[in-house]
């Protein structure tokens, strides 16, 4: 159980695009679900955080008009990144959580910007 | 500032030896404590977690909890080249109702065949 998919799992996009990254809990529902990013030889880095039905947390130094995030249902959460530049590339991963704090991560979307 | 801090390594161990893996935290209101596994270029796995202080065992995995020390250990019994990876040690934040976990830096653990 606690499966997460993320689709796309690589996806290559010219500057100035935007990106739409799915995020889905496959064998449970989740009220609440992360996404992170992570550069090389780094570790996970918390972007927002995500509540089905509301508007998302972002946290300090995220810019929430960049990295537009959607929960509109219990196994559905998006993330767009919009104009994307070259330093948006970078590793993607959204996590749900099932029991109390568990968070359960989905394979990761690895993003790079022409 | 709510910090995870572990030893980044490599730490390298020979197969079948037991390998030791340490994290303090900060924040003395965590409740929540968890290890996630991380091989290069894949996403984060949870491996185990633990609440309460002392030890708990699953498998060949053993996390161990010192609330008091805000020290929480993951122990790896009869190491295989399999456990080489990158151990992430992650705390929930202690704010009620905040589901929300600090993650640690990783310690990058190599087993020698």
């Amino acid at each position: 159980g606690a499966v997460v998919s993320q689709h796309p799992s690589r996806v290559i996009c010219k500057s100035g695009t935007s990106v739409k990254i799915e995020c889905r809990s496959l064998d449970f529902q989740a009220t609440t679900m992360f996404w992170y990013r992570q550069f090389p030889k780094q570790s996970l880095m918390l972007m927002a955080t995500s509540n089905e039905g509301s508007k998302a947390t972002y946290e300090q130094g995220v810019e929430k008009d960049k990295f537009l995030i959607n929960h509109a249902s219990l196994t559905l959460s998006t993330l767009t990144v919009t104009s994307a530049h070259p330093e948006d590339s970078s590793f993607y991963i959204c996590s749900a959580t099932a029991v109390a704090y568990e968070q359960y991560f989905g394979p990761g979307t690895r993003l790079t910007v022409t | 500032q709510k910090e995870v801090e572990q030893n980044s390594g490599p730490l390298s161990v020979p197969e079948g030896a037991i390998a030791s893996l340490n994290c303090t935290y900060s924040d003395r209101g965590s409740q929540s404590f968890f290890w996630y596994r991380q091989y290069s270029g894949k996403s984060p796995e949870l491996i185990m977690f633990i609440y309460s202080n002392g030890d708990k065992e699953d498998g060949r995995f053993t996390a161990q909890l010192n609330k008091a020390s805000q020290y929480v250990s993951l122990l790896i019994r009869d190491s295989q080249p399999s456990d080489s990876a990158t151990y992430l040690c992650a705390v929930n934040i202690g704010r009620s109702g905040s589901e929300k976990l600090v993650f640690g830096k990783g310690t990058k653990l190599t087993v020698n065949p």
